[in-house]
């Protein structure tokens, strides 16, 4: 069983559409939980962190943790076109970062 | 601060031939991570080091495979005798001495290897 499980998509949503990217893990001694966004071509960049369960809000986006059902979520509020790129969760154990396969988005104007 | 730099970002070897990918991390960093990135698998760990050690290497292949990061200078991949296989992207990851059980890694823009 893979650590972090990610549904590749593609989804394609309209401007302004509110957006959901999920993710299941397999290991409930995770304890962080990451969202990377990456554009083609170019390297993963951090969008946002939790520690344990609960959310964490910046700004358009929003990310969740559930750790009873080892569910990762992150919304995307009023999805503009600049955020079409591949979003990847991620976990960790320190020495080690386990990533999803990453979700293609395309937001069309 | 310049971010994590590495080269080169493209790279064409004929099978059999030696990889080196180079990796810079960013100013202050004393961690190294390498992945490698295939279109349909994603990010898989390969090695994780911090200067003149290697802390995790559970990822990275038995054979052909190398990582080192040196006191001084880039931390380095190599890739002994290339097989197809091994086209993917390479990235590294850089991210600050921590003493919490999360170090926030930062990427660098990879390296495209292409064996023919």
């Amino acid at each position: 069983q893979k650590e972090v499980e990610q549904d590749p998509g593609p989804l394609s949503v309209p401007e302004g559409a509110i957006v959901s990217l999920n993710c299941t893990y397999s290991n409930s001694a995770f304890q962080y939980f990451m969202w990377y966004r990456q554009y083609s071509r170019k390297g993963p960049e951090l969008l946002m962190y939790t520690y344990s369960s609960g959310n964490k809000e910046d700004g358009r986006f929003t990310a969740q943790v559930d750790k009873s059902s080892k569910y990762i979520s992150l919304f995307i509020r009023d999805s503009q076109p600049s955020d079409s790129a591949t979003y990847l969760c991620a976990t960790t154990t320190g020495n080690q970062f386990y990533f999803g396969t990453g979700t293609s988005l395309t937001v069309i104007p | 601060n310049a971010g994590v730099m590495q080269n080169p970002r493209h790279l064409v070897r004929r099978r059999g031939q030696e990889a080196r990918l180079r990796c810079s991390p960013m100013k202050g960093h004393s961690h190294v991570y390498w992945y490698r990135q295939l279109p349909e698998e994603g990010l898989k760990f390969m090695v994780y080091l911090q200067k003149e050690n290697i802390i995790d290497e559970s990822g990275m292949p038995k054979e052909r495979f190398s990582a080192e990061f040196p006191k001084e200078g880039p931390s380095i991949l190599r890739i002994q005798q290339v097989v197809r296989g091994d086209s993917a992207a390479y990235f590294c990851a850089s991210s600050p001495p921590s003493g919490s059980s999360y170090n926030e890694q930062f990427f660098g823009p990879g390296t495209r290897l292409t064996v023919l």
